[in-house]
């Protein structure tokens, strides 16, 4: 079945660092969307990617989507504070179901 | 507030009770889903319901029964589960269930098997 991949697992940096995140998954998706968990919180929706080589920002956050909509990434600029939690990147390819990665856990530290 | 309530948040319970978990949407959505989320493990989905059909069972243990009544309430019934089954649950409603709808999830339920 389909797998969504996420790297790194953890990153720890310091405040004012930039900070990426990747996806990759085995087959073509349809579409990705990107979601945070903050500590002790549920997943929020970012942002939904949905064509080949499409870049997204919202503020300091800038989303892309390969060019052949298998692999995706997330990239902070300038981390503050309140950017900690868990970046998780979900797709789906032929069907409803979102698969989603195990997360990318940001520790921001001032 | 995202619209998605679930209760209780914390649950506690032994190997041999009956417990259900509820949680209620009141967006207008059609599809509804119930997660599990362990450690270091990604989100799992376990059931998806569209306009309170069942279209989407994940392979999971029978010892989860999950049931929707109507659109807007979807419920997780336990029983005799495994102390493995310890996670947080989380349920998430969508406007409908196609692939570029965006899910809005409950704050969970944690839940602790003993």
């Amino acid at each position: 079945g389909q797998q969504v991949m996420q790297i790194p697992q953890y990153q720890h940096v310091q405040e004012g660092e930039d900070f990426t995140t990747y996806c990759n998954s085995s087959t073509t998706l349809s579409n990705i969307q990107w979601y945070k968990q903050r500590p002790g919180g549920h997943p929020v929706f970012l942002i939904q990617l949905v064509k080949s080589g499409e870049v997204k920002k919202q503020k300091r956050l800038t989303f892309q989507f390969g060019e052949a909509k298998k692999n995706s990434s997330l990239h902070i600029t300038a981390t503050q504070t309140t950017d900690v939690g868990t970046y998780f990147c979900a797709g789906t390819n032929s069907g409803y179901a979102l698969n989603f990665g195990k997360g990318t856990s940001l520790l921001v530290t001032p | 507030e995202t619209g998605v309530t679930q209760t209780p948040r914390h649950l506690v319970m032994g190997m041999t009770n009956k417990k259900s978990l509820k949680c209620e949407q009141h967006l207008g959505h059609n599809a509804m889903y119930w997660y599990k989320q362990s450690a270091k493990k990604p989100l799992e989905l376990m059931f998806v319901y569209s306009l309170e059909e069942r279209v989407e069972n994940n392979s999971v243990p029978s010892r989860f029964s999950p049931e929707c009544p109507n659109s807007s309430h979807l419920f997780l019934h336990l029983h005799t589960l495994q102390p493995e089954d310890s996670a947080l649950y989380l349920c998430a409603s969508s406007p409908s269930q196609g692939p570029t709808d965006t899910q809005y999830f409950g704050p969970g339920t944690r839940l602790t098997v003993l």
